[in-house]
């Protein structure tokens, strides 16, 4: 496989349940993101992972609970979430070279997440 | 605070026709640019991006974009649209902190 995977790419979960998404990158990147797309909001950051160090939280609710074991995985763990946490989920990769540099950042598919 | 503006929410053109899709942006210093597609269902998929040199970008899929300082913008093109382009465009823009701010997006609809 090449790229951004990302799985599961449908997912309905109850509010009291607990479940994962799991993003892998095949691009040798070293930094990993998770994005947030609702219906009516421009994507939002969620968290940010550089050289598996957790570098920007951007206010998510502890609701949500990022885990990156090395620098081709991360996963999103999610419990008790609330109906308004329905969105597309994108996992992001980027190869990080500190400095000034700036980083082009690459897409999975997204994960379609629906909380009942 | 950076941010990034696509006027256009919805635009429709015939097949064949050229298209330009607006995005304006605001910074203080000179941006890092992007622009991003998204078909139905799907993640985003890179177009093209300016980071500095020549103003004029070009990118996949018969994509240009023009960096205009002047007048913070970064304005999408393509001389002949195809039905498969039809989708939702993003204009996102890099100000050094480790993410990316997006537009709203534009979703472009092609006609036969």
């Amino acid at each position: 496989e090449t790229g951004v995977t990302q799985t599961p790419r449908h997912l309905v979960m109850g509010m009291t349940n607990k479940k994962s998404l799991k993003c892998e990158q095949h691009l040798g990147h070293n930094a990993m993101y998770w994005y947030k797309q609702s219906a009516k909001k421009p994507l939002e950051l969620m968290f940010v992972y550089s050289l598996e160090e957790r570098v920007e939280n951007n206010s998510v609710p502890s609701r949500f609970s990022p885990e990156c074991p090395n620098s081709s995985h991360l996963f999103l763990h999610l419990h008790t979430l609330q109906p308004e946490d329905s969105a597309l989920y994108l996992c992001a990769s980027s190869r990080f070279s500190g400095s000034s540099g700036r980083e082009t950042q690459y897409f999975g598919p997204g994960t379609r997440l629906l909380v009942l | 605070a950076q941010s990034v503006t696509q006027p256009d929410i919805h635009i429709t053109v015939s097949e064949g026709a050229s298209l330009e899709l607006r995005c304006n942006y605001s910074y203080g210093a000179t941006p890092y640019l992007f622009w991003y597609v998204q078909s139905p269902g799907q993640g985003l998929q890179l177009l093209l991006k300016y980071f500095s040199g020549d103003t004029l970008v070009q990118g996949i899929k018969g994509f240009e974009a023009e960096f205009k300082r002047s007048q913070s913008s970064f304005n999408l093109r393509k001389p002949s649209v195809h039905w498969s382009d039809a989708a939702e465009y993003f204009c996102a823009v890099d100000t050094g902190r480790r993410a990316l701010t997006f537009g709203s997006g534009t979703r472009l609809q092609v006609q036969p």
